[in-house]
């Protein structure tokens, strides 16, 4: 089993609904990330959660909650989607020992697309 | 604060020829440094760190990268190209930025394999 696992891992929606991606964790890491994939600009930082009561704005957090149900589960909202939201999105987590040397590990990522 | 650029878009070599994929970043503390591998469909997997032990960093699959700092470069080299190293490639910043720490990516290049 995958450490890190996202559902769904496609998705097509509407514009205007709401859709919600989860991640959760099984490598006892207390941060987790999420980020988006778009071509030719690399991953960009949505939100990051150092621990359950922490969550921090990314640089392109706007249009996006989040919500850090444990310390494994860390979930990603778009209220109200938009087309330019179609992308793929990666959940990540990291230790908090070491400060930046800690590896980030990846899930394999959900694809969304809006219509 | 920190950036990182990776100077090639797409790289593309023969089966059996070295591979040399481009990063140079830039840092006002002595950065931790990743390449991450991204295959289709897939989420990045880590090729390897460092972390300012050996600047020589091996790492899997026969990669292998050289922290230069009077360069500010950590270029992934590989002696052989196998056609299973198509794929994306991402350079990877870490370290203190406002009071925390953060990755940062680059954009990706991605590597092309000919028979």
């Amino acid at each position: 089993d995958a450490d890190v696992t996202q559902t769904p891992r496609n998705r097509i929606t509407k514009t205007g609904k709401r859709i919600m991606l989860e991640c959760s964790q099984t490598k006892g890491h207390d941060r987790m990330y999420w980020y988006r994939q778009d071509p030719g600009l690399g991953l960009r930082l949505i939100y990051y959660s150092f621990d359950v009561k922490d969550i921090n704005k990314g640089e392109i957090s706007d249009g996006y909650s989040v919500s850090r149900q444990a310390q494994a589960k860390f979930s990603l909202s778009l209220e109200s989607a938009i087309p330019n939201q179609t992308a793929l999105y990666f959940c990540a987590t990291s230790d908090s020992g070491a400060g930046d040397r800690n590896t980030i590990y990846f899930g394999e990522g959900s694809w969304l697309t809006v219509v | 604060a920190q950036s990182v650029t990776q100077l090639d878009s797409h790289v593309s070599v023969s089966e059996g020829t070295p591979v040399l994929l481009r990063c140079n970043y830039s840092s006002s503390y002595s950065p931790s440094l990743f390449w991450y591998v991204q295959h289709p469909n897939k989420g990045l997997q880590l090729l390897l760190k460092y972390t300012s032990a050996a600047t020589l960093v091996k790492g899997i699959n026969g990669f292998e990268a050289e922290f230069k700092k009077s360069e500010t470069s950590f270029h992934l080299t590989k002696p052989s190209a196998h056609m299973s190293d198509a794929a994306e490639y991402f350079c990877v910043v870490s370290g203190p930025t406002s009071g925390t720490y953060k990755y940062i990516f680059g954009t990706g290049t991605r590597l092309k394999v000919l028979a």
